[in-house]
């Protein structure tokens, strides 16, 4: 059964510690992303990886960090410098650069963050 | 730069159509998108239209792109309960990183019975 998987579903964080949120594929997707979804602002990217062990800051990397040693996984810690971290967070994926432009993005479940 | 502004919100009625709407900025756009994400869940890719094409059609669904405006739009004919969700237009462009989608802010989409 091919997917995303995402885990927790839910998390609780306090202040000052951080956390780091899971992300599996068995797709064989080289690309794979992190979003992050506030109400009212669709989703901005944080992290994106093209190729293992490697991966490049998107336009809200400021308050995380990622790694990239396995293909099929994507770990996202937020950390104590991320001012506001609740929000929604979504790991996506693609097949990474190709012949074609046309690359439709897969999306998990999500997880949702709150800081108590 | 890209920017992809959407309105917030859509309320119809069920049975009706149901039309959301998109601009975009970025003229280099190859492929937009439209996802459907339900409560607490992750996105659904729902259709795409390549940027030299005007329509297209898949079932309930007809995307309509007017790329001299950077308009983009999704109509769903006869509009269900199960339609209400979140609908995202997205534009995709090549850069060096590799494919980079750009995503609205979202329209909220209430069916009403």
């Amino acid at each position: 059964d091919g997917g995303i998987t995402q885990s927790p579903k839910y998390l609780f964080r306090k202040e000052g510690q951080n956390v780091t949120l899971s992300c599996e594929q068995n797709l064989n997707h080289d690309a794979m992303y992190w979003y992050r979804q506030d109400p009212g602002q669709g989703l901005r990217l944080i992290y994106y990886s093209q190729i293992v062990n490697d991966f490049q800051k998107g336009d809200i990397a400021e308050g995380y960090s990622v790694s990239r040693e396995k293909k099929e996984s994507f770990p996202l810690t937020v950390t104590s410098a991320q001012k506001n971290p609740t929000a929604f967070y979504l790991c996506a994926t693609d097949r990474g650069r190709g012949l074609s432009s046309y690359n439709e993005q897969f999306f998990g479940p999500g997880t949702r963050l709150t800081v108590l | 730069g890209e920017d992809v502004e959407q309105s917030l919100f859509l309320s119809v009625r069920e049975g009706d159509s149901s039309v959301i709407n998109c601009t975009y900025t970025d003229s280099s756009s190859t492929y937009l998108y439209w996802y459907k994400q339900e409560p607490g869940a992750g996105l659904q890719l729902l259709t795409y239209i390549f940027s030299n094409m005007d329509m297209k059609q898949d079932q309930r669904l007809t995307v309509l792109l007017n790329k001299k405006d950077k308009h983009l739009s999704l109509r769903i004919a006869d509009t269900q309960t199960g339609d209400s969700a979140i609908y995202f237009c997205a534009e995709s462009t090549i850069t060096g990183g590799g494919n980079k989608l750009t995503f609205g802010t979202g329209t909220q989409l209430k069916v009403e019975l």
